[in-house]
C-alpha cells in the first residue's frame, strides 16, 4: 500500500529538548516537505527537498532542520523546540512538485 | 480527532444536494491548482487537480472550475454524501522567480472551508 509515515503521532517534550520526527515514503517519489497546520493559518511549508541531499527552506523553517540522505526517509529535527512549535506536523510526498501529494497521519507536537 | 481551524468558513448542506466550495487564490502566475480533502484526525487527502490552461475538469461527483480572470477556484461535489464532511483546501502552485535561481515551485494553501453534511 502506498502510503506516507510519520512517527511518532503525538508527542509532548519540554523546551530545549532535541527531538526528530520521522517521515518515511514507499513511492519512490522524489519530492518531499514537511508543512505545519495551525488554527487560523492553515498549512505552511517549512522545508522541502527535490531529491537526496537536495534540501532547501520553505515559508516557515525557523527552528527547524531536515535531512535527506535516503530517497524514502526525510526526517524533521528540532534542536531546540520552544513552545510556539507546538503544531501539527506533515509529511508530504509526490513524483514532482506539479503533482498530487500525498500526506502521513500527522505528529501533534506539544512543547511546554 | 484534531481541528484544523477555530475560525473557518462553514458550508453546511443536506445529504443529497449539491455542494459548491469557493476559493479565491492569490498569484496571478499560479498554473496548477489542487483541492485537498481533510477529515478529522487524518492528513489532507487529493482530491482533483487542474492546470492552468484548462477551465473546468471533472472527477469522480467531483468538479473543479477555473477562472483565471478573477482568480477564482471552486470546488463541486454533486450528491453530497455524509462521508464528505470534512474541511477541504484549495492550493495553488506557481513557479520562483526566475532571478532567485530557485527550484521550489511554491505550493500555498487556502485556510480551508469546513463542510458538514446534515443526513
Amino acid at each position: 500500500e502506498a502510503q506516507v509515515t510519520q512517527n511518532p503521532r503525538y508527542l509532548i517534550t519540554v523546551t530545549g529538548k532535541k527531538l526528530t520526527v520521522t517521515c518515511s515514503q514507499n513511492m519512490n517519489h522524489e519530492y518531499m516537505s514537511w508543512y505545519r497546520q495551525d488554527p487560523g493559518l492553515g498549512l505552511r511549508q517549512i522545508y522541502y527537498s527535490m531529491n537526496v541531499e537536495v534540501t532547501d527552506k520553505g515559508d516557515v523553517p525557523e527552528g527547524y532542520k531536515v535531512s535527506r540522505k535516503e530517497k524514502r526517509n526525510f526526517p524533521l529535527i528540532l534542536e531546540s523546540p520552544s513552545p510556539n512549535q507546538t503544531s501539527l506536523y506533515f509529511c508530504a510526498s509526490s513524483l514532482s512538485p506539479t503533482r498530487e501529494a500525498f500526506f502521513g497521519q500527522g505528529t501533534r507536537l506539544t512543547v511546554v | 480527532g484534531e481541528s484544523v481551524g477555530l475560525h473557518l468558513p462553514t458550508l453546511s448542506v443536506q445529504e443529497g444536494d449539491n455542494s459548491i466550495i469557493n476559493c479565491a487564490y492569490s498569484n496571478s502566475a499560479s498554473d496548477y491548482f489542487i483541492w485537498y480533502k481533510q477529515e478529522s484526525g487524518k492528513g489532507p487527502q487529493f482530491i482533483i487537480d487542474i492546470r492552468s490552461n484548462m477551465d473546468k475538469r471533472q472527477g469522480q461527483r467531483v468538479t473543479v472550475l477555473l477562472n483565471k480572470t478573477v482568480k477564482h477556484l471552486s470546488l463541486q461535489i454533486a450528491a453530497t454524501q455524509p462521508g464528505d464532511s470534512a474541511v477541504y483546501f484549495c492550493a495553488e502552485k506557481y513557479p520562483p522567480p526566475l532571478v532567485s535561481g530557485g527550484s521550489n515551485y511554491k505550493l500555498t494553501f487556502g485556510k480551508g472551508t469546513l463542510l458538514t453534511v446534515n443526513p
